[in-house]
């Protein structure tokens, strides 16, 4: 596509349910990334994928929090059993390669959970 | 480690004036350098880079920076603000096969 796409971009959970987030990345980059943006704060790492290697997954703040990316492409990060501290902006990522070119942001899912 | 630090976490200016924000580094190798900016409900958009060559670079909206590799710094530029540059700046480094670090952010506000 033109460019990264994210879905859903809002979802209102209630606390203790599970969420999956999407993104879709631009076509023929390899890197994918994903951020977590508390209100007013800045740009927190969770993960990040580079073509076929083992994800880093330094950034992930516990064993709540997954990610996959199916085929290279488009990737779900999966938040179990939701917290009222997760709720945050979500962005994804992605670049050519990783870390050697610019990175393109998606818009950001807004997670909520009540 | 590596790290980015913006000393500065808000700064007003009016409009008309000009603006500079800070970006400090600290990095094994001479880095990739990106200046991105974030309006109110919006992912990040790319102002300008850094990669190698000419020490300044000129990025979209009028927004200019300088890589002083001595000072090991990165600022943004522009000579005469808009309201519309009213939003959140992130410094970010990078080097090929390195993941980014970003900086805190800066946020603008602009005084009619």
């Amino acid at each position: 596509g033109a460019g990264v796409s994210q879905s859903p971009s809002n979802k209102v959970t209630e606390k203790g349910k599970d969420v999956e987030l999407r993104c879709d990345p631009i076509s023929g980059h390899t890197a994918l990334y994903w951020y977590r943006q508390s209100l007013g704060q800045g740009l927190e790492f969770l993960i990040y994928f580079q073509g076929n290697s083992a994800p880093d997954k330094s950034g992930l703040p516990s064993d709540r929090f997954s990610a996959e990316r199916t085929g290279g492409s488009v990737s779900t990060l999966t938040i179990q059993r939701t917290q009222q501290e997760d709720s945050a902006v979500y962005l994804c990522a992605s670049s050519v390669r990783v870390g050697g070119d610019e990175a393109f942001f998606g818009q950001g899912t807004r997670l909520t959970v009540v | 480690a590596q790290s980015v630090t913006q000393p500065d976490i808000h700064i007003t200016v009016s409009e008309g004036a000009s603006l500079e924000l800070r970006c400090n580094y600290s990095y094994g190798a001479t880095p990739y350098l990106f200046w991105y900016v974030q309006s109110p409900g919006q992912g990040l958009q790319l102002l300008l880079k850094y990669f190698s060559g000419d020490t300044l670079v000129q990025g979209i909206k009028g927004f200019e920076a300088e890589f002083k590799r001595s000072q090991s710094s990165f600022n943004l530029r522009k000579p005469s603000v808009h309201w519309s540059d009213a939003a959140e700046y992130f410094c970010a480094v990078g080097a090929r096969g390195q993941n980014f670090v970003f900086g805190p952010g800066t946020r603008l506000s602009v005084l009619p």
